[in-house]
């Protein structure tokens, strides 16, 4: 069975780094595209970017070059997303998703509820 | 750059159906798309693929309820006697290759 399992949520302050994380299983980790999806409160979903594992090629949305890094480790079949200076509309629920070619997402892990306040 | 449109909200009875819509914009009447469901307070769950000849792929577990259909650039979803689990917010998804991922704004399912 395919899972993406991520890690906990956060409550972080302005200005301080963030490193979220999705672990997968149950698949070859190097096979499939890793995205990144926010969703901000009673919003819509929003592509942040993505990641190949087997190579580390690494697609940014517009939105979200320059504020967001992408980054895998095969070893650990683990994909992250990180932050280095959090602001307070970075609150959201993040989640991974797998995306077995370019065209869709067929497995969702299950959201990093990331808080940011003073 | 392809736009996917939804209606913000729909609703049906209970035991009804429902056929949802997911429009894409000029030129892209072609592409692929992905339905995904998402229940108040979970995950996203993925749905099917749906290709514009009609042709859909359900994800295994999804109920024989659901079923996809095209029409030009429209993309359905039809989920057919309506359960009260069925209340969820859908959503769908394309891929263009300059600009990757894009997702339609959503539709909120109420289940009267």
């Amino acid at each position: 069975e395919v899972q993406l399992v991520q890690s906990g949520a956060e409550v972080k302050k302005p200005g301080e780094s963030l490193k979220i994380s999705c672990k997968v299983s149950g698949y070859s980790f190097t096979t499939s595209w890793i995205a990144w999806v926010r969703q901000m409160p009673g919003k819509g979903l929003e592509w942040m970017g993505m990641i190949h594992p087997a190579d580390s090629d690494t697609r940014y949305s517009p939105s979200f070059q320059g504020q967001v890094t992408i980054s895998a480790d095969k070893s650990l079949r683990t994909a992250y997303l990180q932050w280095s200076s959090l602001k307070a509309s970075d609150t959201a629920m993040y989640y991974c998703a797998r995306r077995p070619n370019y065209y869709y997402s067929d497995c969702w892990g299950q959201g990093t509820l990331v808080t940011v306040s003073s | 750059q392809p736009v996917l449109t939804q209606s913000s909200s729909a609703s049906a009875s209970l035991g009804s159906s429902v056929k949802l819509t997911c429009t894409l914009s000029s030129g892209h009447s072609s592409y692929i798309i992905a339905w995904h469901q998402q229940q108040p307070g979970k995950a996203p769950r993925y749905l099917m693929k749906l290709e514009g000849s009609g042709s859909y792929n359900k994800e295994s577990g999804v109920p024989d309820r659901f079923s996809g259909s095209s029409s030009g650039a429209d993309r359905y979803l039809t989920i057919s006697n309506l359960q009260f689990e069925d209340e969820a917010d859908y959503y769908c998804e394309t891929w263009d290759r300059n600009t990757y991922v894009i997702f339609g704004g959503g539709t909120k399912l109420t289940v009267l």
